[in-house]
């Protein structure tokens, strides 16, 4: 069964930072191209970012209002890849998910971030 | 990159259809047969329902299909059902980005 299951949130400060984590099972996640989407509360769905799969190149992307503060990296021993995110912002309050279209399709539950002092 | 649109609500009784459109550029939805459509329940994470503008994922039920004419794609649901009640959300490759839509609530009347 193809899963995602995302970690790391919490409560940070203007300013600071946090990695999330996503471990997926059930497939390799170098091998499917792997996105962050997040939503903040009441409101829809945003893409964050995105890394492909290695055969198109591994190489990441963002959208513009977070490009320069988040990256997305990977460790392919542990099916494992991350959003770091840097200098936050109060919008950046969201819940996080990861997720990949490839495989059938699967997002993670969601973890959520919250910005504020 | 400008979030791709779509009408805020659409309705339809049990057993009809209802139509979803998503509008956007020739540098996302018109531009590339990668348009994904996902169904959101109120508390839950979102669900991948339409890939590659026509694709249905295994487990999917016929019942969703999808289209794109231009810069405009679709999400059909037919013989509707009281379960397929949520928020549906259209998105787009855009070559250096991905993109989605501004979301589209479905009430089963």
């Amino acid at each position: 069964e193809v899963q995602l299951v995302e970690s790391g949130g919490g409560l940070v400060k203007p300013g600071g930072s946090l990695r999330l984590s996503c471990v997926a099972s059930g497939f390799t996640f170098t091998n499917a191209w792997m996105h962050w989407v997040r939503q903040a509360p009441g409101k829809g769905l945003e893409w964050v970012g995105r890394i492909k799969r290695k055969t198109d190149g591994g190489t990441t992307d963002f959208a513009a209002p977070v490009r320069g503060r988040f990256t997305i990296s990977g460790d392919d021993s542990i099916n494992t890849f991350y959003l770091q995110m840097n200098s936050l912002k109060t919008e950046d309050t969201a819940v996080y998910y990861c997720e990949t279209d490839d495989y059938g399709g699967a997002w993670g539950q969601g973890t959520l971030v919250t910005v504020s002092s | 990159q400008s979030a791709l649109t779509q009408p805020p609500s659409a309705s339809g009784s049990p057993g009809q259809s209802v139509t979803i459109s998503c509008t956007g550029t020739s540098s996302d939805v018109g531009g590339y047969n990668y348009v994904s459509w996902y169904q959101q329940h109120p508390g839950k994470g979102p669900k991948l329902m339409i890939y590659e503008v026509s694709k249905r994922p295994s487990g999917v039920p016929d019942r969703f299909s999808g289209s794109k004419s231009g810069n405009t794609a679709s999400l059909t649901v037919s013989g509707l059902q009281t379960e397929d009640e949520a928020d549906y959300y259209c998105a787009s490759y855009a070559g250096s980005s991905s993109v989605f839509g501004t979301g589209t609530k479905v009430t089963v009347l």
